[in-house]
């Protein structure tokens, strides 16, 4: 059963860049595709983008100019890297894996605050 | 691209039925049969219940279905019991390789 743990820093400064890691256990993340997602406090969930092994990737028309996921197959990870955050960036931000269409598995999400 | 339409919240009494509907567009709901649902119990993660609007994966029970008329998708969930309060979110497709997901809506069993 392939597993996903989120890591990175739960503060960030507004104007500087969120930068997290998924790192995918149990399984080679050379099978699927994989995905961020984030739910501000109280609210709903928001689909950020989707990265393939081979460096293929997609991101929210929203927060294109924003957003860069990268992936390294040797450490079996992938990243989000969001810039020019603001508080509005807060939220909780889950990985997920991402197969036809449904996110079948996810990590168990990490809290991200914006504030100075 | 804009989130789909849940109700905020639905409710139901034990052993009933409950629909969530989710309301979309021509452009990812009314034009691909790729729907998802997810449960999301408070401070976990989503849970995939449904997949391709009607399928459950393995090990979800078969009291939650799904169907599509046009560009809305419904969550069924037969014989409520009290672990099924949670909030529930449907997903779709939306073309050009992007993802939306609809606002989200709470069930409470009464």
């Amino acid at each position: 059963q392939v597993q996903l743990q989120e890591s990175g820093p739960g503060l960030v400064k507004p104007s500087e860049t969120l930068s997290l890691t998924c790192t995918v256990s149990g399984g080679s993340i050379t099978t699927d595709y994989w995905s961020w997602v984030r739910q501000p406090p109280g609210k709903g969930l928001e689909w950020i983008g989707y990265i393939y092994y081979t460096g293929s990737s997609n991101y929210n028309p929203s927060l294109k100019s924003r957003v860069t996921i990268s992936i390294d197959t040797s450490k079996n990870h992938f990243s989000l890297n969001l810039s020019s955050v603001t508080a509005a960036d807060t939220a909780v931000y889950y990985c997920a894996g991402l197969r036809t269409s449904r996110f079948g598995q996810w990590g168990q999400g990490t809290l991200v605050t914006v504030s100075s | 691209q804009s989130a789909l339409t849940q109700p905020a919240s639905v409710s139901g009494s034990p052993g009933q039925s409950s629909t969530i509907s989710c309301s979309g567009t021509s452009s990812d709901v009314g034009s691909y049969d790729l729907v998802s649902w997810y449960q999301q119990h408070p401070g976990k993660a989503p849970k995939l219940i449904l997949y391709e609007g009607t399928y459950r994966p393995s090990g979800v029970s078969d009291r939650f279905s799904g169907s599509k008329s046009g560009n809305t998708a419904s969550l069924t969930i037969s014989g409520l019991q009290a672990e099924d309060e949670a909030d529930y979110y449907c997903c779709s497709y939306a073309g050009s390789s992007t993802w939306v997901f609809g606002g989200g809506t709470k069930l409470t069993v009464l």
